[in-house]
């Protein structure tokens, strides 16, 4: 069973860093294109970003909305997404969800989410 | 960037009627629309890909139709467990994008 596991949200002040991740079991995310996507309180989906497959090269598209501030990477030995977030703000406070694109299985729709974790951002 | 647009915002719906959501891209993203269901408290589901390519484990109520810039997310015979909000997506363009979200409440 395909699974996505969030972790790492929490309480950081304005202008701060963080750093979430996203464990995988049932599939290896070197063989996916992961992306990050997060929903503000009461509002919609924003994509963040996304890190392709071993086979894709792994290289990295990004939200330019987002000014560079977040990046996508991977670690195949541990089979996580990770999220460094910078320079954060009141606007970034929202749940986080990684996302899954496993090509075969529903080509460049999101097959599996996790269940998010919350980032509030606050003083 | 391409924006999707999606009405009505809100629906309230008796059970076993049908309901119709629609998507409309700022451009022509061919057939790459993408549609979930997200539950309160949940994280979205897919429902439906590619504009009407269907999932296992969906039931066959719900489905899909459109080209181009015009989308349409169909639920025949609603259930009240179909309460929820739901969202098309597109894949055509980075970045890709979400409609605003669609709620559908059971009267």
């Amino acid at each position: 069973e395909v699974q996505l596991v969030e972790s790492g949200g929490g309480l950081v002040k304005p202008g701060g860093s963080l750093r979430l991740s996203c464990a995988a079991s049932g599939f290896s995310v070197s063989n996916a294109w992961m992306s990050w996507v997060r929903q503000a309180p009461g509002k919609g989906l924003e994509w963040i970003g996304r890190i392709r497959g071993v086979s894709e090269g792994g290289s990295t598209d990004n939200n330019a909305a987002l000014k560079g501030r977040f990046i996508v990477s991977r670690d195949d030995s541990k089979n996580t997404v990770n999220l460094q977030m910078n320079s954060l703000d009141a606007e970034d406070t929202a749940v986080y969800f990684c996302a899954s694109n496993r090509l075969a299985v529903a080509g460049w729709a999101f097959d599996s989410w996790g269940l998010g974790t919350q980032v509030t951002v606050s003083s | 960037e391409i924006v999707l647009t999606q009405s009505p915002d809100f629906q309230s719906v008796t059970p076993k009627e049908k309901v119709t959501i629609t998507c409309r891209a700022s451009q022509s993203i061919g057939n790459s629309i993408h549609w979930y269901q997200q539950k309160p408290n949940q994280s979205p589901k897919l429902l439906i890909k590619y504009t009407s390519e269907s999932l296992s484990g969906v039931p066959s109520r719900f489905s899909g139709s459109g080209f181009g810039t015009d989308f349409t997310l169909s639920i025949n015979s609603l259930e009240a467990e179909d309460a929820a909000t739901y969202y098309c997506h597109q894949s055509s363009h980075l970045p890709v994008t979400f409609g605003g979200g669609t709620k559908v409440e059971i009267k």
